[in-house]
């Protein structure tokens, strides 16, 4: 399976935009990049996933590089509730008819006022 | 919107005990989770359904088994607690292969 790499911490003011950075080298062209989100003491919460092109959602975007070895989750207006660990996750097929996530230790983002 | 719900937020076993934890979604999803999720380790896959009946062991099956008999019901049962298995439990679905998975609150467990 490919492994992610994402910094442990980062700090967005609030309003700014919030560039979570990923790094997925050895990623294989089958491979979806998926960003989650966890808010303290509550479950993840599913933000947006992408193969090859941009994608864009109402909660964020998402930049994935041409050769597909890194991505960008961009919030573009962060707010307070925005502070959480945010995972970034590439898909691996697990057999079974169904696919499994792994979760990192993902970056927390901490919005400050 | 996909509702997952969790039969208990906290709970406290004793070592030893029984224990069963419930998860239920309203969706008609066919792909069902059960993850642990600890302090540094982040969430690890414990079992995953794809079907009613249907269950396959994730990376850290030991000391669980999981039980679906109804397509909207998984749950995750403890034979005999230990004080290792004192966690958060977290259940997600996903309607099918592939598709984004929707998780609970969580239950939190405590065993003493």
């Amino acid at each position: 399976d490919a492994k992610t790499t994402q910094p442990p911490s980062m700090d967005c003011a609030e309003g700014r935009a919030a560039n979570l950075p990923c790094n997925h080298s050895t990623i294989s062209g089958n491979e979806y990049v998926y960003w989650y989100r966890q808010i303290h003491s509550q479950g993840p919460q599913y933000i947006i996933h992408g193969l090859k092109n941009n994608e864009t959602n109402e909660m964020a975007s998402l930049i994935i590089t041409e050769d597909r070895k890194s991505s960008t989750l961009i919030l573009p207006h962060a707010t307070l509730r925005d502070t959480a660990v945010y995972y970034c996750i590439v898909r691996a097929y697990s057999g079974a008819g169904s696919y499994q996530l792994t979760f990192g230790k993902g970056t927390k983002l901490s919005v400050i006022p | 919107d996909v509702k997952v719900t969790q039969s208990s937020r906290y709970l406290v076993k004793r070592t030893g005990e029984k224990v069963f934890l419930e998860c239920v979604q309203d969706m008609d999803h066919e792909n069902m989770f059960w993850y642990r999720q600890d302090p540094g380790l982040g969430l690890r896959l414990i079992y995953f359904s794809y079907d009613v009946k249907m269950k396959e062991k994730g990376d850290i099956p030991e000391g669980y088994s999981v039980s679906r008999e109804k397509k909207e019901r998984f749950s995750l049962i403890l034979e005999s607690a230990s004080t290792n298995q004192t966690s958060m439990y977290l259940c997600a679905s996903s309607l099918r292969s592939g598709n984004e998975q929707f998780f609970g609150p969580g239950t939190r467990l405590t065993v003493l």
